[in-house]
């Protein structure tokens, strides 16, 4: 097993710009989970999918949209980048929910805004 | 709303155990308590978690106090490899899925 796996590794942004963040996992995990790192700091929740077709924001969801249409694959939409949003970026993926079953994380996607 | 407690560093020497202690006196009845790590930017490792029991597994021990308001990670013979970040959680605000992931430990382990 691959795990999770994201890509691209490192992006550099213009102001404005939008991108897409893939995410996607081959344990079969129902629950998938996005994170943002900022420098010297904790990670912040900023959506999460319970199963294909479901989503929900995290603690810090503006700016983002994400969708779910399979249980693989969970991208990270930024529609209009800005400076804020320069971070490192983690998806992660559990079989059960977050508190009840490990999360498998990917290595990161690290996004600077200019 | 469970949260917890962390130093916010540490040193331990090569060979030694380390001993993180992290306080989590709101833990609810039925919250597990989970530990992970981050080597350097990488994501973050599951290492171990425990309800109410002492666990081990080939990582770590974990001893979660019988009122289960603290527990303590041990990394029995560290190594510079286990120098890292070490994050433990609970769950938040009677959710399921949202785990909130603080600032954690630094260890560093010395030779």
């Amino acid at each position: 097993n691959a795990g999770v796996t994201q890509t691209p590794k490192f992006r550099i942004l213009k102001i404005g710009q939008s991108m897409t963040l893939q995410c996607t996992q081959d344990m079969n995990h129902n629950y998938m989970y996005w994170y943002r790192q900022d420098p010297g700091m904790g990670l912040k929740l900023i959506y999460y999918s319970v199963g294909a077709g479901i989503t929900d924001k995290g603690e810090v969801p503006n700016g983002y949209n994400v969708s779910r249409s399979t249980t693989e694959d969970f991208p990270l939409r930024l529609e209009l980048a800005a400076p804020s949003q320069t971070s490192v970026y983690f998806c992660a993926s559990s079989y059960l929910g977050g508190y009840n079953s490990p999360l498998h994380f990917g290595n990161g996607t690290r996004l600077t805004v200019t | 709303d469970a949260k917890t407690t962390q130093p916010t560093s540490m040193d331990c020497a090569e060979g030694r155990a380390a001993n993180l202690p992290c306080n989590h006196s709101t833990i609810s009845g039925n919250e597990y308590v989970y530990w992970y790590r981050q080597i350097h930017s990488q994501g973050p490792q599951y290492i171990i978690h425990g309800l109410k029991n002492n666990e081990t597994n080939e990582m770590a021990s974990l001893i979660i106090t019988e009122d289960r308001k603290s527990s303590t990670l041990i990394l029995p013979h560290a190594t510079l490899r286990d120098t890292a970040v070490y994050y433990c959680i609970v769950r938040v605000e009677n959710n399921d899925y949202k785990l909130s992931f603080g600032a954690g430990t630094t260890v560093t382990v010395r030779a």
